[in-house]
């Protein structure tokens, strides 16, 4: 049952810090997608990428927000430096899309991310 | 106005009792569309995807209404286990950040 992982799963850290944040996609999916989600914002896309070249990440602060695909096995998200209102849970999805076809995303369990 | 938009609920039903929930979108362009269901502290999981001609997969069926822009699930028979969070997901396919957007959710609880 293939499935997209991330970690680490939970990151405690100190205002200022960078947090590197990895996911590894589905095998064979062509589609990275991260998420945010708070209570208050709910679920916020911050980057996509297809065929590892990223094709939107208008959704993240520049200033400290970066994501990148080394390889098709790999997709990082970094924040340097951390601020508590980073505090979120970060979700990693992949899909494969082409031709005809339509996004239908599968999502890891989340990093769990806390800055105090 | 939002561009998915949802009624936050909660619905509060009994077992057995049928149950549908509405996702309205602001843009007419928006191609694709699905719900997903997100339990409390996990992730989203495809529930399924919204074909035009509606859909069903067992005591769930979604429907798709163009003219007037939503979609809706229908929950029959609903079980205890189907207590989540239902989120709709509108897609345009490939112009960029307005491709992806879910909605806020819709929490149900079912009671026994």
């Amino acid at each position: 049952d293939a499935r997209v992982t991330q970690t680490p799963r939970h990151k405690v850290t100190e205002m200022g810090q960078e947090v590197t944040m990895r996911c590894q996609p589905i095998l064979g999916h062509n589609t990275v997608f991260w998420y945010r989600q708070t209570m208050m914002q709910g679920l916020e896309l911050l980057a996509y990428f297809r065929n590892r070249a990223p094709l939107d990440d208008s959704g993240m602060p520049k200033d400290r927000f970066s994501a990148e695909m080394p390889d098709a096995t790999l997709a990082t998200l970094k924040i340097q430096p951390s601020e508590p209102r980073d505090s979120a849970v970060y979700f990693c999805a992949s899909g494969s899309v082409g031709a005809g076809r339509t996004y239908e995303q599968y999502f890891g369990p989340g990093t769990r991310l806390t800055v105090t | 106005r939002k561009e998915v938009e949802q009624d936050p609920g909660p619905f509060n039903v009994p077992e057995g009792a049928t149950v549908a929930f509405n996702c309205t979108y602001s843009n007419s362009a928006s191609q694709s569309f699905f719900w997903y269901r997100q339990d409390c502290r996990k992730e989203p999981k495809l529930l399924m995807s919204v074909y035009s001609s509606g859909n069903e997969d067992g005591r769930f069926t979604a429907q798709l209404n163009r003219a007037s822009q939503y979609i809706s699930l229908l929950i029959r028979d609903s079980k205890l286990s189907d207590s989540a969070t239902y989120l709709c997901v509108v897609n345009m396919f490939d112009t960029g950040r307005r491709a992806l957007t879910f909605g806020s959710g819709t929490r149900l609880q079912v009671q026994p």
